[in-house]
């Protein structure tokens, strides 16, 4: 069976600092990767989407970038973080194909907090 | 656009309870449907799915139907228990377009003893 992983569970941060954050998926091959942030009074919005190594999509203009370095792996990055990056990061990943009719299944998410 | 309107709560039941948590959505084309549920400090979990008018998703109890002609897709329980409180979102991929899904602001569910 297929399982996501995301590391850490919970971050604080200094504004300013760096970010690395990784999410790895388990038990399948080639599969869209998604970043998605979940923010205090703005619900759920979709970051980045993968749909290959190397293959980068942005939603939505931002201080923050995503990497695949690996088939199944996907890294969230800041060179320097500011206030409004605090949210909870939630990796998810669903099987290739027409997107509108693949599920999309989330990872556990990393808690940031931007201090 | 795209998007889901739901009621955001907190609902407040008492278990054994009937729930029907409503949710509206926009959309062009005919989107995939999906509600998702978050306990306390974790991540979405699909909860069920429906992709065509008139298909009925269902798991551990909760059922939706796509309702195309009242752009719908309410969740209901017969019978709620402690272990369903929980975040629930209601959200749409629209057909053919894109990667993201539009979420709902979700809705807060309490099911107290």
């Amino acid at each position: 069976s297929q399982t996501i992983h995301q590391w850490p569970a919970t971050l604080v941060q200094p504004v300013g600092s760096p970010l690395s954050l990784e999410c790895t998926v388990e038990g399948t091959s080639n599969p869209n990767l998604y970043w998605y942030r979940q923010a205090a009074g703005r619900g759920l919005q979709l970051l980045f989407y993968s749909v290959g190594i190397g293959q980068i999509s942005s939603e939505v203009p931002q201080n923050l970038s995503a990497s695949r370095p690996q088939d199944r792996q996907f890294i969230l990055s800041s060179k320097k973080l500011l206030l409004s990056d605090s949210g909870f990061y939630l990796c998810a990943w669903s099987v290739a194909g027409l997107a509108s009719l693949e599920t999309q299944y989330f990872g556990p998410g990393t808690r940031l907090l931007v201090l | 656009g795209n998007s889901v309107t739901q009621m955001e709560g907190p609902v407040t039941l008492s278990e054994e309870a009937f729930l029907t948590i409503n949710c509206t959505y926009t959309a062009t084309g005919y989107p995939s449907l999906f509600w998702y549920v978050q306990y306390p400090g974790e991540g979405l979990q699909l909860l069920l799915k429906a992709t065509k008018a008139d298909d009925k998703g269902s798991n551990k109890g909760f059922e939706a139907t796509y309702r195309k002609e009242t752009t719908s897709f309410h969740l209901e329980k017969g019978s709620v228990q402690v272990s369903d409180s929980a975040v629930y979102f209601c959200a749409l991929i629209p057909i053919n377009s894109g990667y993201a899904l539009n979420f709902g602001k979700g809705t807060s569910l309490l099911v107290t003893p």
